[in-house]
């Protein structure tokens, strides 16, 4: 069973698009956020949802639009793509709300990644 | 604001040796969490190790283990006996506290290791 899925893998559009990626996970966690590893690889946090509520939103254009329609779920809208998009997007989830209450609260289980590739 | 360095962009070991990675920090808590992820060619993000800032004992699996040194804010990530298979990027996390009583990740940049036959 698939622990956090993300869909697509791959996604390829032109400038100016409007794209969505989904992600789910099936591990009960309250927790999920969406991370960005741009082509050095660097990965920062984008997004974090709480029990369907927005709790981190680091500094990130707001044609970048997440939506938790439940706790299972949370996914990623772009509007009017531009180059600088292009990256791998990394959904992940997991139990921590401090404090932890038990060992591997605080373990972050990762989706395999959206490649995404602004033309 | 925490920020984590990982100040080897890329390192080499012979198959069967023992190679280390490090690490360092800079946070003014006092509890936190920090992590070692693995991330081969095929892209997926692999927990390696965890270490709760509170234990004194370094956190140890299998042939990975790491060098906690608190007061120094260092975390480095020792692999004995190295195999082909950990090839791989391996990125220092930190974990501290974010919003609304959750925490966030905070990545180094981490360093691409190759295992040499």
């Amino acid at each position: 069973d698939t622990a956090v899925s993300q869909t697509p893998k791959y996604l390829v559009t032109q400038m100016g698009n409007d794209k969505s990626i989904k992600c789910e996970q099936n591990l009960g966690h309250d927790t999920m956020y969406w991370y960005k590893q741009d082509s050095k690889k660097f990965l920062k946090i984008m997004f974090s949802y709480n029990n369907k509520e927005l709790i981190i939103n680091e500094t990130v254009p707001n044609r970048f639009s997440p939506k938790s329609p439940d706790k299972a779920h949370l996914n990623l809208h772009i509007n009017s793509l531009e180059l600088g998009d292009s990256a791998v997007y990394f959904c992940a989830s997991s139990q921590a709300l401090l404090p932890l209450t038990g060992p591997g609260d605080d373990e972050q289980f990762f989706g395999p990644g959206t490649r995404l590739t602004v033309l | 604001a925490q920020t984590v360095t990982q100040s080897q962009p890329e390192m080499s070991v012979q198959e069967a040796e023992t190679v280390t990675l490090s690490c360092t920090y800079d946070t003014s808590e006092n509890n936190y969490y920090l992590f070692w992820y693995k991330q081969p060619p095929s892209r997926q993000m692999i927990l390696v190790i965890r270490q709760e800032a509170y234990k004194q004992q370094n956190a140890t699996e299998n042939r990975f283990s790491v060098n906690f040194q608190k007061a120094a804010k260092s975390f480095s990530l020792k692999i004995s006996d190295s195999q082909l298979g950990d090839t791989a990027m391996y990125f220092c996390a930190f974990g501290g506290l974010a919003g609304a009583g959750s925490y966030q990740l905070t990545f180094g940049k981490g360093t691409k290791l190759s295992v040499i036959p």
